[in-house]
């Protein structure tokens, strides 16, 4: 059992460019989440996802796109990097609404210059 | 979005007990719960209390919900050097399965 399985670990972009950071979990989980995690700022929620076919923005969507096509898969995408989106992001998933966890994924730490 | 704050740092000795605190601005939460971090690895789930409960105990851990105060704390007794870490306070609201996160505390424990 993978648990929710993040991809790339590290990734260096330039500015402008575009990029998916991949979520996968295995655990049929209905909700997903994608979190970015900045020093003294704690985690903060940038989208998420009840269902397949079904997603919503959380605190600070603005640069990301996502997309919710299966179960199984969340991907983010960065349409035009910019470096204030330097950070660690986190992919969580948990089984059902109103459920007591969230399984993380290891992060991708991403550096745009 | 929700405020959810703790201090960021935190220094006991090993053997001592620590205590993490945080507050919450949502009264609307439906759990808390508390998430360990260890450096360049993921987010892992400690323990986590209803918010009509006011403690839960789990081994080493004690957390004490003060819902008049929006006061959270997590007590970890007999402290190790294998606690250090970054500890998350969170709150997730009503049926939403969204997570406010504090900025987390850093506990470094001495030998």
């Amino acid at each position: 059992n993978a648990g929710v399985t993040q991809t790339p670990k590290f990734q260096v972009l330039k500015t402008g460019q575009s990029m998916t950071l991949q979520c996968a979990q295995d655990m049929n989980h209905e909700y997903m989440s994608w979190y970015r995690q900045d020093p003294g700022m704690g985690l903060r929620l940038i989208h998420y996802s009840v269902g397949a076919g079904i997603t919503d923005q959380g605190e600070v969507p603005n640069g990301y796109n996502v997309s919710r096509s299966t179960t199984e898969d969340f991907p983010l995408r960065l349409l035009s990097a910019a470096p204030s989106q330097t950070s660690v992001y986190f992919c969580a998933s948990s089984l059902t609404e109103g459920n007591t966890e969230a399984f993380f994924g290891q992060g991708t730490r991403l550096t745009v210059v | 979005g929700e405020d959810v704050e703790q201090s960021l740092f935190l220094s006991v000795r090993e053997g001592d007990s620590s205590v993490i605190n945080c507050t919450y601005t949502d009264s609307s939460s439906t759990y808390l719960y508390w998430y360990k971090q260890e450096p360049g690895a993921g987010l892992q789930l400690l323990t986590y209390i209803f918010s009509n409960m006011d403690m839960k105990q789990d081994q080493r851990l004690t957390v004490l919900l003060n819902k008049k105060d929006k006061h959270l704390s997590l007590r970890i007794a007999d402290t190790q050097t294998g606690d250090s870490a970054i500890y998350f306070c969170a709150e997730s609201i009503s049926n939403f399965n969204k997570f406010y996160f504090g900025s987390g505390t850093k506990l470094n424990v001495k030998p």
